[in-house]
């Protein structure tokens, strides 16, 4: 199996803020990565696929980069709504597998 | 606007199968080239890869599960389920449904407990 490791696990930071938060494949997976959005009780929200394309109706805020094993999400302007909980998602191959989350916190 | 629904009982005894059913809305099972995945959380825990359909009915699994999954697709009901037997305390996790990256059922808890 393919792990993936993301970097913090948890993230302190202010209203206004830039983050970037790191997601490390343990072998290359070109660009075939997602990036996942989850708030307490709700389903997972897709950010992010194939590394850097905008899922539709995303605001650009978002941006994605990376390929073969270290990837980023970046988040300008942090809003409170964007508080939350981060995932990627490796999808190169099976079994696909998940980071273990960045707690993106005020 | 496609929506998915999971529904299926919220409590199954250890060692029995759990069976739940995603509900398609809003657009055509069949329609596309899409996979159609199972997922869950155990509790204040990480996301797990459960398997997934795809529109012909080809399924992939994780192997961790394999021997204990099995994803169906039914295009005259629109809709696509997830059987895991032989469960355990261990599986107890909110169970979602999804279109390849989206979009998800909103989610389903199961508890496994006598």
């Amino acid at each position: 199996d393919i792990q993936m490791t993301q970097s913090p696990s948890s993230l302190s930071a202010s209203v206004g803020d830039r983050v970037t938060i790191t997601c490390r494949a343990s072998q290359a997976i070109s660009n075939h990565l997602a990036w996942f959005q989850q708030k307490p009780g709700k389903a997972p929200k897709s950010l992010i696929y194939a590394a850097s394309s905008l899922q539709s109706g995303v605001p650009s805020k978002f941006s994605g980069s990376g390929s073969g094993t270290d990837f980023t999400l970046t988040i300008s302007s942090l809003q409170p709504e964007d508080f939350a909980t981060y995932y990627c998602q490796q999808y190169y191959s099976y079994p696909i597998t998940f980071g273990q989350g960045t707690r993106l916190e005020i | 606007q496609v929506q998915l629904q999971e529904s299926g009982p919220g409590l199954v005894k250890p060692s029995q199968t759990l069976s739940l059913t995603c509900i398609v809305s809003g657009g055509s099972i069949s329609s596309g080239s899409y996979y159609w995945s199972w997922i869950r959380q155990p509790a204040g825990k990480g996301l797990e890869w459960i398997g997934r359909i795809y529109t012909t009915g080809s399924t992939n699994y994780n192997p961790s599960l394999k021997s204990r999954v099995t994803i169906s697709i039914d295009t005259s009901k629109n809709q696509f389920s997830l059987k895991l037997s032989s469960v355990t305390a261990a599986d107890t996790a909110v169970y979602y449904c999804a279109r390849d990256w989206e979009p998800w059922g909103q989610g389903t808890l199961v508890t496994v407990s006598s």
